[in-house]
Protein backbone atom coordinates (compact mmCIF):
# COMPACT_ATOMS: atom_id res chain seq x y z
CA UNK A 1 0.00 0.00 0.00
CA UNK A 2 1.95 2.56 -1.43
CA UNK A 3 -1.29 5.65 -0.60
CA UNK A 4 -2.64 8.02 -2.61
CA UNK A 5 -0.05 10.11 -4.54
CA UNK A 6 -0.63 13.40 -6.25
CA UNK A 7 1.08 15.21 -9.36
CA UNK A 8 2.16 17.98 -9.24
CA UNK A 9 2.52 19.07 -5.71
CA UNK A 10 2.59 22.96 -6.12
CA UNK A 11 1.66 24.72 -9.03
CA UNK A 12 2.13 28.26 -10.18
CA UNK A 13 0.28 29.42 -13.04
CA UNK A 14 -0.97 32.93 -14.76
CA UNK A 15 -4.58 33.57 -15.09
CA UNK A 16 -5.65 32.33 -18.43
CA UNK A 17 -3.84 29.38 -18.39
CA UNK A 18 -4.46 25.48 -18.55
CA UNK A 19 -3.41 23.34 -15.63
CA UNK A 20 -3.82 19.71 -15.25
CA UNK A 21 -3.51 17.58 -12.24
CA UNK A 22 -3.11 13.85 -11.86
CA UNK A 23 -4.01 11.47 -9.12
CA UNK A 24 -2.93 7.93 -8.56
CA UNK A 25 -5.08 6.28 -5.86
CA UNK A 26 -4.24 3.29 -3.81
CA UNK A 27 -4.49 0.42 -6.44
CA UNK A 28 -7.24 -1.48 -4.92
CA UNK A 29 -9.69 1.15 -4.76
CA UNK A 30 -12.91 1.92 -7.16
CA UNK A 31 -13.57 5.03 -5.49
CA UNK A 32 -11.85 8.37 -6.08
CA UNK A 33 -12.75 11.65 -5.22
CA UNK A 34 -11.52 15.38 -5.71
CA UNK A 35 -12.11 18.00 -3.28
CA UNK A 36 -10.83 21.96 -2.95
CA UNK A 37 -9.80 23.27 -0.03
CA UNK A 38 -8.79 26.94 0.49
CA UNK A 39 -7.11 28.83 3.42
CA UNK A 40 -8.73 28.34 6.59
CA UNK A 41 -11.23 26.16 5.31
CA UNK A 42 -12.07 22.77 5.45
CA UNK A 43 -12.29 20.66 1.75
CA UNK A 44 -14.79 21.18 0.06
CA UNK A 45 -16.03 18.14 -2.46
CA UNK A 46 -15.95 18.78 -6.45
CA UNK A 47 -16.59 15.10 -7.87
CA UNK A 48 -16.12 11.74 -7.89
CA UNK A 49 -16.18 8.26 -9.51
CA UNK A 50 -16.58 5.24 -9.11
CA UNK A 51 -14.33 3.09 -11.45
CA UNK A 52 -14.54 5.39 -14.78
CA UNK A 53 -17.70 6.55 -14.19
CA UNK A 54 -18.08 10.11 -13.02
CA UNK A 55 -21.20 10.00 -10.04
CA UNK A 56 -21.68 13.35 -8.93
CA UNK A 57 -20.58 16.77 -9.32
CA UNK A 58 -20.58 19.59 -7.30
CA UNK A 59 -21.93 23.03 -8.13
CA UNK A 60 -18.49 24.16 -7.49
CA UNK A 61 -17.39 22.16 -10.23
CA UNK A 62 -17.52 25.19 -12.93
CA UNK A 63 -17.82 24.55 -16.99
CA UNK A 64 -13.95 25.40 -16.44
CA UNK A 65 -13.11 22.00 -14.55
CA UNK A 66 -13.06 18.73 -15.80
CA UNK A 67 -11.78 15.15 -14.50
CA UNK A 68 -11.63 11.94 -15.41
CA UNK A 69 -10.76 8.51 -14.61
CA UNK A 70 -9.59 6.90 -17.68
CA UNK A 71 -9.82 3.17 -17.36
CA UNK A 72 -10.90 3.41 -13.84
CA UNK A 73 -6.91 3.58 -12.07
CA UNK A 74 -5.49 7.23 -12.25
CA UNK A 75 -7.58 10.30 -12.68
CA UNK A 76 -6.75 13.84 -14.18
CA UNK A 77 -8.61 17.43 -13.34
CA UNK A 78 -8.03 19.60 -15.32
CA UNK A 79 -8.92 23.36 -15.22
CA UNK A 80 -8.97 25.78 -17.99
CA UNK A 81 -8.64 29.92 -18.14
CA UNK A 82 -7.95 29.46 -14.76
CA UNK A 83 -8.98 32.48 -12.48
CA UNK A 84 -7.31 33.96 -9.49
CA UNK A 85 -9.86 32.30 -7.29
CA UNK A 86 -8.92 29.35 -8.02
CA UNK A 87 -5.84 29.04 -6.26
CA UNK A 88 -6.47 26.50 -3.31
CA UNK A 89 -5.63 22.97 -2.47
CA UNK A 90 -6.65 20.51 -4.75
CA UNK A 91 -7.26 17.30 -2.61
CA UNK A 92 -7.66 13.21 -3.91
CA UNK A 93 -8.86 10.86 -2.10
CA UNK A 94 -9.65 6.95 -2.81
CA UNK A 95 -12.09 4.38 -1.08
CA UNK A 96 -13.59 1.20 -1.70
CA UNK A 97 -17.48 0.09 -2.49
CA UNK A 98 -18.91 -0.73 0.90
CA UNK A 99 -16.09 0.44 3.21
CA UNK A 100 -18.03 2.92 4.93
CA UNK A 101 -17.38 5.50 2.79
CA UNK A 102 -14.25 5.80 4.39
CA UNK A 103 -11.47 7.80 2.36
CA UNK A 104 -7.73 8.01 2.28
CA UNK A 105 -6.71 11.64 1.05
CA UNK A 106 -3.74 12.21 -0.84
CA UNK A 107 -0.30 15.17 0.03
CA UNK A 108 -2.77 17.69 -2.08
CA UNK A 109 -1.72 19.81 -5.14
CA UNK A 110 -1.32 23.79 -4.81
CA UNK A 111 -2.20 25.69 -6.85
CA UNK A 112 -1.43 29.50 -7.40
CA UNK A 113 -2.69 31.60 -9.90
CA UNK A 114 -0.88 34.93 -10.10
CA UNK B 1 -28.33 17.38 2.98
CA UNK B 2 -25.54 17.28 5.94
CA UNK B 3 -23.46 19.90 7.57
CA UNK B 4 -20.84 20.25 10.22
CA UNK B 5 -19.74 22.45 12.65
CA UNK B 6 -16.81 23.17 14.69
CA UNK B 7 -17.26 25.30 17.66
CA UNK B 8 -13.52 26.47 17.49
CA UNK B 9 -11.58 27.62 15.22
CA UNK B 10 -8.50 28.00 17.24
CA UNK B 11 -7.68 26.41 20.81
CA UNK B 12 -4.32 26.94 22.33
CA UNK B 13 -3.44 24.44 25.29
CA UNK B 14 -0.14 23.81 26.90
CA UNK B 15 1.85 20.30 26.82
CA UNK B 16 0.34 17.66 28.63
CA UNK B 17 -2.63 19.37 29.63
CA UNK B 18 -6.08 17.36 28.12
CA UNK B 19 -8.05 18.70 25.17
CA UNK B 20 -11.26 19.10 23.19
CA UNK B 21 -11.93 19.61 20.35
CA UNK B 22 -16.13 20.03 19.34
CA UNK B 23 -18.10 19.20 16.58
CA UNK B 24 -21.86 19.38 15.81
CA UNK B 25 -23.29 18.03 12.98
CA UNK B 26 -26.92 18.10 11.24
CA UNK B 27 -28.66 15.59 9.53
CA UNK B 28 -31.91 13.83 9.21
CA UNK B 29 -30.60 10.50 8.19
CA UNK B 30 -28.39 8.03 10.42
CA UNK B 31 -24.53 9.48 9.48
CA UNK B 32 -20.95 8.09 9.76
CA UNK B 33 -18.78 10.51 11.52
CA UNK B 34 -15.09 11.04 10.66
CA UNK B 35 -11.76 13.05 12.31
CA UNK B 36 -9.24 13.91 10.13
CA UNK B 37 -5.89 15.90 10.73
CA UNK B 38 -3.94 17.89 8.31
CA UNK B 39 -0.10 18.65 9.17
CA UNK B 40 1.05 21.76 7.28
CA UNK B 41 1.30 21.51 3.54
CA UNK B 42 0.19 17.69 3.49
CA UNK B 43 -2.84 16.07 2.97
CA UNK B 44 -5.32 14.41 5.75
CA UNK B 45 -4.87 11.56 8.06
CA UNK B 46 -7.90 9.44 9.64
CA UNK B 47 -7.84 10.18 13.31
CA UNK B 48 -10.66 8.06 13.91
CA UNK B 49 -14.05 6.87 12.48
CA UNK B 50 -17.99 5.97 13.96
CA UNK B 51 -19.40 4.15 12.16
CA UNK B 52 -22.29 2.27 14.47
CA UNK B 53 -21.83 0.08 18.06
CA UNK B 54 -19.94 1.94 20.89
CA UNK B 55 -20.59 5.29 21.07
CA UNK B 56 -16.73 5.93 22.11
CA UNK B 57 -14.53 5.73 19.21
CA UNK B 58 -10.84 5.45 20.32
CA UNK B 59 -8.00 6.33 17.74
CA UNK B 60 -4.05 7.13 16.29
CA UNK B 61 -2.33 8.88 18.41
CA UNK B 62 -4.16 8.96 21.87
CA UNK B 63 -7.38 10.48 20.80
CA UNK B 64 -11.26 9.48 21.42
CA UNK B 65 -14.52 10.70 20.59
CA UNK B 66 -17.47 10.44 21.51
CA UNK B 67 -20.83 9.68 19.21
CA UNK B 68 -23.95 12.25 21.22
CA UNK B 69 -26.88 11.34 19.23
CA UNK B 70 -29.18 13.19 21.24
CA UNK B 71 -26.69 16.08 20.92
CA UNK B 72 -25.55 15.65 17.65
CA UNK B 73 -22.34 15.69 18.60
CA UNK B 74 -18.98 13.94 17.88
CA UNK B 75 -16.35 15.65 20.08
CA UNK B 76 -12.62 14.92 19.73
CA UNK B 77 -10.37 14.26 23.10
CA UNK B 78 -7.04 13.66 24.22
CA UNK B 79 -6.24 13.21 27.99
CA UNK B 80 -2.25 14.81 27.23
CA UNK B 81 -1.08 16.94 24.17
CA UNK B 82 2.19 17.02 22.88
CA UNK B 83 3.86 19.52 20.95
CA UNK B 84 3.65 17.25 18.18
CA UNK B 85 -0.22 17.32 17.85
CA UNK B 86 -0.22 20.77 16.66
CA UNK B 87 -2.27 20.83 13.44
CA UNK B 88 -5.32 21.58 11.83
CA UNK B 89 -8.24 18.97 12.98
CA UNK B 90 -10.96 18.58 11.10
CA UNK B 91 -14.49 16.92 11.54
CA UNK B 92 -16.85 14.99 8.79
CA UNK B 93 -20.19 13.37 8.47
CA UNK B 94 -21.27 11.62 5.58
CA UNK B 95 -24.64 9.43 5.25
CA UNK B 96 -24.39 6.21 6.43
CA UNK B 97 -26.13 5.06 2.89
CA UNK B 98 -25.18 5.60 -0.40
CA UNK B 99 -22.50 6.87 -2.33
CA UNK B 100 -22.19 10.33 -0.90
CA UNK B 101 -19.23 12.75 -0.34
CA UNK B 102 -18.03 13.91 3.15
CA UNK B 103 -18.96 17.41 4.41
CA UNK B 104 -16.27 18.91 6.22
CA UNK B 105 -16.01 22.03 9.08
CA UNK B 106 -13.87 24.29 8.80
CA UNK B 107 -11.50 23.00 10.87
CA UNK B 108 -10.08 23.49 14.65
CA UNK B 109 -6.12 24.77 14.79
CA UNK B 110 -4.35 23.34 17.61
CA UNK B 111 -1.37 24.64 19.12
CA UNK B 112 0.11 23.30 21.64
CA UNK B 113 2.19 25.63 23.94
CA UNK B 114 5.48 24.43 25.87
Amino acid sequence: DTGVSQDPRHKITKRGQNVTFRCDPISEHNRLYWYRQTLGQGPEFLTYFQNEAQLEKSRLLSDRFSAERPKGSFSTLEIQRTEQGDSAMYLCASGRVGAYNEQFFGPGTRLTVL
Amino acid sequence: AQSVTQLDSQVPVFEEAPVELRCNYSSSVSVYLFWYVQYPNQGLQLLLKYLSGSTLVKGINGFEAEFNKSQTSFHLRKPSVHISDTAEYFCAVTRNSGNTPLVFGKGTRLSVIA
